[in-house]
């Protein structure tokens, strides 16, 4: 069973700072996202990565993944209030339905 | 880009009684939809994997008889709590998506309240 751990599982920053968070697979992805969840919402997407040592930028968001695709990290520059959020990355597993295994999340709070 | 709608956002049902949920993807048709639950401060776990026309998957250590899955069209998927307990209270979010490199889009959510 593959598990997918994510670190750290609570970060609290101050506006204007950078961060970073990661994401280890005990196995190889087969397709790896990452996700962010309001309190209250369901997740939405904001990357997909599939080739290992790819790196991926949304706006003040940069995603790699590891070179032997079972680690990822996310980077946020000037961290604003606005991302405030629970960070999930998934492996989309291929195959069959192609299901979604999560990891256990970062909750991320900015404060003002 | 593909919505997922889920009814009803929250509810509120005395021990023992049922709760249908809702899944609609909105403009598109999904063949398969996933229904997962959430506790608070937890992550995703996925519960079961409805099919249209079939059977449901259910995840291991998921009572399949508690969790009644409907997927009778290409369009919706209903989840029933059946005698809901207070320990069934929990966030459940329904997902679907086509088979493509986009990952899958989530509903809302419905919030579960058993007294």
């Amino acid at each position: 069973t593959q598990l997918l751990e994510q670190s750290p599982q609570f970060l609290s920053i101050q506006e204007g700072e950078n961060l970073t968070v990661y994401c280890n697979s005990s196995s190889v992805f087969s397709s790896l996202q990452w996700y962010r969840q309001e309190p209250g919402e369901g997740p939405v997407l904001l990357v997909t990565v599939v080739t290992g040592g790819e790196v991926k930028k949304l706006k003040r968001l940069t995603f790699q993944f590891g070179d032997a695709r079972k680690d990822s990290s996310l980077h946020i520059t000037a961290a604003q209030p606005g991302d405030t959020g629970l960070y999930l990355c998934a492996d989309r597993r291929v195959g069959g339905a192609q299901k979604l295994v999560f990891g256990q999340g970062t909750r991320l709070t900015i404060n003002p | 880009g593909a919505v997922v709608s889920q009814h009803p956002s929250w509810v509120i049902c005395k021990s023992g009684t049922s709760v249908k949920i809702e899944c609609r993807s909105l403009d598109f048709q999904a063949t398969t939809m996933f229904w997962y639950r959430q506790f608070p401060k937890q992550s995703l776990m996925l519960m079961a994997t409805s099919n249209e026309g079939s059977k449901a998957t259910y995840e291991q250590g998921v009572e399949k008889d508690k969790f009644l899955i409907n997927h009778a069209s290409l369009t919706l998927s209903t989840l029933t709590v059946t005698s809901a307990h207070p320990e069934d209270s929990s966030f459940y979010i329904c997902s679907a998506g086509q088979v493509t490199n986009y990952g899958y889009t989530f509903g809302s959510g419905t919030r579960l309240t058993v007294v």
